[in-house]
């Protein structure tokens, strides 16, 4: 079975910095990878998916930019950060059998 | 447009006794797939089950059971015998072909169980 990592774990940045949260994949090859977001309360938000190499699909216009370097490696970027990117950063992992298994997630508060 | 509701925002209960949690959704797709999530404190989810649209048998898996039905749309998940460590946020989930689709989510449950 697949491991995923998500770093960091917890991260404070202030509006207007940079971020990338990176996302690895152990235990599989060539998978389907997903981020999502959560807000406060509310449900998940898909918005980047990946089905390979340099291959991203957009789910949501924002100021937000994902990347796959590598087979197993997914990167969640911004240039600027505004206060409503604050949330809880979910990596997820699909394969041929439907379910996606997720990371353990990053917790990112804008200030 | 597919769409998963979850009407119950939270349910609070007292150990030992049975919840279940309601999932309705909108397809116009024949094949199809749901699924529960859990996401306990620490944030993680936790996939518990998948279901496919031809297969509406119920499952049972120790204290959780699945009851889907495709003719109002619902598949619900009880758990029987509830206990403390079965607080956390329930998630319910849809998605359409092709396989490797994004998941579509409804807004999640908060289960709180006290003892």
């Amino acid at each position: 079975s697949q491991t995923i990592h998500q770093w960091p774990a917890t991260l404070v940045q202030p509006v207007g910095s940079p971020l990338s949260l990176e996302c690895t994949v152990e235990g599989t090859s060539n998978p389907n990878l997903y981020w999502y977001r959560q807000a406060a309360g509310r449900g998940l938000q898909l918005l980047f998916y990946s089905v390979g190499i340099g291959q991203i699909s957009s789910e949501v216009p924002q100021n937000l930019s994902a990347s796959r370097p590598q087979d197993r490696q997914f990167i969640l970027s911004s240039k600027k950060l505004l206060l409503s990117d604050s949330g809880f950063y979910l990596c997820a992992v699909g394969e041929q059998s439907y379910e996606q298994y997720f990371g353990p997630g990053t917790r990112l508060t804008v200030t | 447009a597919q769409k998963v509701t979850q009407a119950q925002t939270e349910i609070s209960v007292v150990e030992k006794e049975d919840v279940t949690l309601d999932c309705v959704y909108e397809t116009r797709d024949t094949t199809y797939y749901l699924f529960w999530y859990k996401q306990p404190p620490s944030g993680e989810l936790v996939f518990l089950i998948r279901r496919n649209s031809f297969d509406e048998q119920n499952e049972i898996s120790g204290r959780y059971s699945w009851n889907f039905q495709k003719s109002t749309s619902s598949f619900n998940f009880t758990i029987t015998a509830s206990q403390v460590v079965d607080s956390a946020v329930y998630f319910c989930a849809l998605s359409e072909l092709p396989a490797g689709t994004a998941l579509i989510f409804g807004k999640g449950t908060t289960l709180s169980v006290s003892s």
